[in-house]
């Protein structure tokens, strides 16, 4: 069955670090998104991308990359681990177009010490 | 940016009684969606809703967008044990191209 994966699932680094959350979708979706989820704050969209090559910021993109080389991965990276950005990450994707469900990865939960 | 205001915050109820929750915007949406959200899971689609005054069901569960276009809303039938989650709403505004979240909604079912 399609499906949309995500890892690690749990992660612990230090201030400074560089980390990369992967996200892995079979659902030949053209549209992948990265949110973090914190208590009081609800989903909030860190960037997105509507194909191959085209990655754009969303409302909380600062100190987050991304890139899209292929349809099936978004890999969200952290430059440099803050401990602003100890949160639950999820990937999220959708067919595009009209269609506008999204379909949630199970996860990443990120501490930053 | 777009506010979703999600309410009840959060609720307990006693097995088998019904649920209603809403979420209401100050601008036009064109797509509403529900979510529910499990302990350490991600949000799942539960119902898609694209017309105003679209009434749809999924099993125990009835979302409508609302007449204006402003809100929606999400009933639970019959409530079970397993229904305990968080549920969130999403709308796509007119002239946007991603999602707004509502804040959820907890729901707490007592045997």
């Amino acid at each position: 069955d399609a499906e949309i994966t995500q890892s690690p699932r749990h992660k612990i680094t230090e201030t400074g670090r560089q980390v990369t959350l992967a996200c892995h979708q079979t659902w030949n979706h053209n549209n992948m998104f990265w949110y973090r989820q914190d208590l009081g704050h609800g989903l909030r969209l860190i960037h997105y991308s509507y194909g191959v090559q085209d990655t754009n910021k969303g409302e909380v993109s600062d100190g987050y990359s991304v890139s899209r080389s292929n349809t099936e991965d978004l890999p969200l990276t952290l430059e440099s681990a803050a401990s602003s950005q100890t949160s639950v990450y999820f990937c999220a994707s959708s067919v595009g177009g009209e269609l506008t469900e999204q379909f949630f990865g199970p996860g990443t939960r990120l501490t930053v010490l | 940016g777009q506010q979703l205001n999600q309410s009840p915050q959060s609720m307990f109820i006693q097995e088998g009684e019904d649920v209603s929750m809403n979420c209401t915007s100050s601008s036009i949406f064109n797509t509403w969606l529900w979510y529910k959200q499990d302990p350490g899971e991600g949000p799942v689609l539960l119902i898609a809703l694209y017309k105003a005054g679209e009434l749809t069901s999924n099993g125990r569960l009835t979302a409508q967008f609302g007449i204006t276009r402003k809100d929606s809303f999400l009933n639970i039938s019959a409530s079970i044990p397993s229904d305990v989650g968080i549920y969130f709403c999403a709308g796509l505004p007119i002239a946007a191209s991603k999602l707004t979240f509502g804040t959820g909604t907890r729901l707490q079912v007592t045997l």
